[in-house]
């Protein structure tokens, strides 16, 4: 059974500081790495992808993946109160194409 | 550009009716996936339908079935509902060549009582 694991929080922040969101992946074989973000009662948002080793950044968000890990984490610099929200890690599936595996999410509040 | 679109909102049946969830994919876009969110819990696949075949099909029974249309709009239907299908059910629209990248609807929400 592939598996995302996520910690399901409250992470909560201060206004401003960044945030760390954290993801491990159980299988070897996976290429594609997703970030979303969804609002209480809302469906998800697709926010970060990165497929390559390394760190990918878009505007305030950082994604960073190590595949050997088998890790994937967020960066959210000067977090809002805007950014409270779960954020969800997906991952694809070797040889499944399109059958994203998603973790259960981890809950951010940004404080004021 | 329209993006992904799902009716009804909200959707309220009783143990053993049926029920038929539909999705209207981005603009360009031509695979459709079907998600099932439990309170909690992160989106489970389904399935996936491109050129209106059933690609791929996650660990959900027969109860569950689908279609595409033509224009790449799809249907998810649901029979004998039991009350564990109480869900936000997520349309999820891609490109076959980008199928990983996909993007959400605003999603289903079906109580079963």
């Amino acid at each position: 059974q592939k598996e995302v694991e996520q910690n399901s929080g409250p992470l909560s922040v201060p206004e401003g500081a960044i945030a760390s969101l954290n993801c491990t992946y159980s299988d070897r074989g996976s290429q594609s790495f997703f970030w979303y973000r969804q609002y209480s009662g809302k469906s998800p948002e697709l926010i970060m992808s990165i497929y390559s080793n390394g760190d990918k950044e878009d505007g305030r968000f950082t994604a960073q993946l190590n595949k050997a890990s088998q890790y994937v984490s967020l960066l959210i610099r000067d977090s809002q109160p805007s950014d409270s929200a779960t954020y969800l890690c997906a991952v694809n599936q070797r040889g499944s194409q399109g059958n994203l595996i998603f973790g259960k999410g981890t809950k951010l509040s940004v404080k004021p | 550009d329209a993006g992904v679109t799902q009716s009804p909102t909200h959707l309220i049946k009783t143990r053993g009716q049926q029920v038929t969830l539909r999705c209207s994919p981005k603009s360009g876009h031509d695979t459709v996936s079907w998600y099932q969110q439990a309170l909690g819990q992160g989106p489970q696949f389904i399935f996936q339908y491109y050129e209106e075949e059933e690609r791929q099909r996650g660990n959900f029974p027969d109860r569950f079935s689908g279609h595409q249309f033509p224009n790449y709009s799809s249907e998810l239907n649901v029979n004998a509902l039991l009350l564990g299908d109480s869900a936000l059910y997520l349309c999820a629209s891609s490109k076959w060549d980008l199928t990983d990248t996909q993007y959400f609807g605003p999603g289903t929400r079906l109580t079963v009582l």
